[in-house]
């Protein structure tokens, strides 16, 4: 069974602060790694992926992949209170798969 | 454009109600899913649609009947569903062929199984 492994929070940080969320994964092979926001009662929003080890920056958001380790982390810097959201960790698994494995889910809450 | 279109937003049906939920994308992409979610829960896996042709059905019970017209749409197809059934149904789209694309998700469909 392929897993992914997210602490299920709540993680709690006041605005301005740096929110770190944190995901383990099991398939060694894995390749592809996702970060999606989801507000309640919306959709799930792509808003990170990273394909190589290292961190790939994007405004506000750093994605950090440790293949060695099996895993991968995303940095919030400078939180806002409309980065309060559950954050879902995804993994596309070796196999040629187009299957997605979702982590449970973190939910981030920034308090102002 | 990364849109997803789902309709409808919202689906209110019985349990002996026949519907469909419709997903349209016009990104090129050739690989389709089907999610539900609960509440509170992450995504789960349905099905998955790739160049048109069914390559995952996990195990989803016959109720659900996924359907592929063309590259663009995908619809799920819903008869005599439970009241467990009630969730967020979710499409999403990504290239298949490439092992690290991202897969976008739609807006979803609310449904309510009375």
């Amino acid at each position: 069974q392929k897993e992914v492994e997210q602490n299920s929070g709540p993680l709690s940080v006041p605005e301005g602060a740096i929110a770190s969320l944190n995901c383990t994964y099991s398939d060694r092979g894995s390749q592809s790694f996702f970060w999606y926001r989801q507000y309640s009662g919306k959709s799930p929003e792509l808003i990170m992926f990273i394909y190589s080890n290292g961190d790939k920056e994007d405004g506000r958001f750093t994605a950090q992949l440790n293949k060695a380790s099996q895993y991968v982390s995303l940095l919030i810097r400078d939180s806002q209170p409309s980065d309060s959201a559950t954050y879902l960790c995804a993994v596309k698994p070796t196999g040629g798969s187009e299957k997605l494995v979702f982590g449970k889910g973190t939910k981030l809450t920034v308090n102002p | 454009d990364t849109e997803v279109t789902q309709t409808p937003k919202h689906l209110v049906m019985g349990m002996t109600n026949k519907k469909s939920l419709k997903c349209e994308q016009h990104m090129g992409h050739r690989a389709m899913y089907w999610y539900k979610q609960k509440a509170k829960k992450p995504p789960e896996l349905m099905f998955v649609y790739s160049y048109e042709k069914l390559s995952i059905n996990e195990s989803v019970p016959s109720r659900f009947s996924p359907e592929c017209p063309n590259s663009s749409l995908l619809n799920l197809h819903l008869h005599a569903l439970q009241p467990e059934d009630s969730a967020l149904y979710l499409c999403a789209s990504s290239h298949p062929i490439r092992s690290g694309t991202e897969a976008f998700f739609g807006q979803g469909t609310r449904l309510t199984v009375v």
